[in-house]
């Protein structure tokens, strides 16, 4: 079926850095992107979120980019500090189905 | 708004047991969902609600999986008999028709021994 991924399994910056986290999606007829946050012991946070008919969003220091002719989706932390170490997880769905989510991405910041 | 509730928040049992999951949704929202999540498969989708019905059960691994929601403030996720391979933390996430994201409680740690 179809399925969500993500580049790269763990991510290491420096506090301060900026990161970008990438996804890729397989399913064109997704219409709507989401990233969470994930915190050990806790449920998935949500962070920001973007429909097909927009490119990019952004909010509080986050952007959430989207490419839909190459199937790719971006996460950026600006400013990155020690409580965004997380995993992360971009999820997509189309119109009258659930969240599918991607395997994730863990984000260590060092200080 | 004390958000997604689950209950309980760790369980440990016996293979063969029965066990229950439980989940009180956000007041208000109409969308209930049941995922789990385990280091080599991540999060499932097992089965997702609208307005109490069941629209896609198609993640519920097998017939020992059965989930219920009588009533727009509370749903189960029953396990019988439970296996070792079903331990796994279980997500229930509530979310508005047409809103922005789903919000997820905070688990329950299942461990079938």
């Amino acid at each position: 079926g179809e399925s969500v991924g993500l580049h790269l399994p763990t991510l290491s910056v420096q506090e301060g850095d900026n990161s970008i986290i990438n996804c890729a999606y397989s399913n064109s007829a997704s219409d709507y992107f989401i990233w969470y946050k994930q915190e050990s012991g806790k449920g998935p946070q949500f962070i920001i979120d973007i429909r097909s008919n927009m490119d990019k969003r952004q909010g509080q220091r986050v952007t959430v980019l989207l490419n839909k002719t190459v199937k790719h989706l971006s996460l950026q932390i600006a400013a990155t500090q020690p409580g965004d170490s997380a995993v992360y997880f971009c999820a997509e769905s189309q119109a009258g189905t659930a969240l599918i989510f991607g395997k994730g991405t863990t984000l260590s910041v060092s200080s | 708004d004390a958000g997604v509730i689950q209950s309980p928040r760790h369980e440990v049992t016996e293979m063969g047991q029965e066990v229950t999951l439980r989940c009180k949704p956000i007041s208000g929202h109409n969308s209930l969902f049941w995922y789990r999540q385990t280091m080599m498969r991540g999060l499932e989708l097992l089965i997702y609600f609208n307005n109490n019905v069941p629209i896609d059960d198609s993640g519920m691994p097998e017939d020992r999986f059965s989930a219920k929601m009588p009533n727009a403030s509370f749903s189960t996720l029953k396990i019988q008999p439970s296996e070792p391979r079903d331990s796994a933390v279980y997500f229930c996430a509530s979310s508005f028709e047409g809103g922005d994201g789903y919000t997820f409680g905070s688990g329950t740690r299942l461990t079938v021994v």
